[in-house]
């Protein structure tokens, strides 16, 4: 069975400040990847995918992340983190085959907070 | 277009009541999933459906609950003989089966409260 663990429960930058938020994976085959990103009372937004092809993937709001197999992980990042990047952010693996990831496996999330 | 979404958005009932939430995929959607994420966790998945029928319901926690989607299209997750456990934001999402890099979709959640 394929797990997220997501180390870092809380973290801290100043607006402005580049951020990484870590992610680490256990799956037997070649992973499908997600980053999530969800608000107070809001639902899951994606932020970007890892299906193949080429382990830097680009997302929405300036996000990135890289998926390095060496290392089962698949950390996000940013480089200049504005005071809206503020939310709850979630990693995910998904287990399937022919392009698909049916059943998605979750981290516990790391909850980022942005000081002006 | 339209977005998924979930009715209610809250659910306040007693122990050992019966609830039942509901949910609207993206129109065209094929692949419809529930999840049910608990205070500080990340969702876990709950059931997955391919068209009316459940293609993975190995999440399901008990024979309490149980999911339907007689249509194709909206799906209502039931809840029997509810447990203050079962206290949670439950999520639907949908999917476009046989989409290159499928990608499910999630909607805004029922925030389920058993007092």
């Amino acid at each position: 069975a394929q797990s997220v663990t997501q180390p870092d429960i809380h973290i801290t930058v100043s607006e402005g400040a580049s951020l990484e938020l870590r992610c680490n994976y256990s799956y037997g085959a070649t992973p499908y990847l997600f980053w999530y990103v969800q608000s107070p009372g809001q639902g899951l937004q994606l932020l970007l995918k890892y299906f193949s092809g080429d382990t830097l993937v680009q997302g929405i709001k300036g996000f990135e992340a890289e998926f390095k197999r060496s290392q089962s992980s698949f950390n996000l990042r940013k480089p200049s983190v504005h005071w809206s990047d503020a939310a709850e952010y979630f990693c995910a693996v998904g287990a399937g085959s022919s392009g698909s990831a049916r059943q998605l496996t979750f981290g516990s999330g790391t909850q980022l907070t942005v000081l002006p | 277009g339209a977005g998924v979404s979930q009715t209610p958005s809250n659910k306040v009932t007693e122990k050992g009541k019966y609830v039942e939430l509901r949910c609207d995929p993206i129109s065209g959607h094929t692949a419809l999933y529930w999840y049910r994420q608990s205070l500080g966790q990340g969702p876990e998945f709950l059931i997955y459906f391919q068209g009316t029928g459940a293609a993975d319901d190995s999440g399901l926690p008990n024979d309490r609950f149980f999911a339907v989607r007689p249509e194709g299209s909206v799906s209502t997750l039931k809840i029997q003989r509810t447990e203050r456990g079962d206290s949670a934001v439950y999520l639907c999402a949908s999917s476009l089966l046989g989409q290159r890099q499928e990608t499910q979709y999630f909607g805004p959640g029922t925030r389920l409260l058993v007092l």
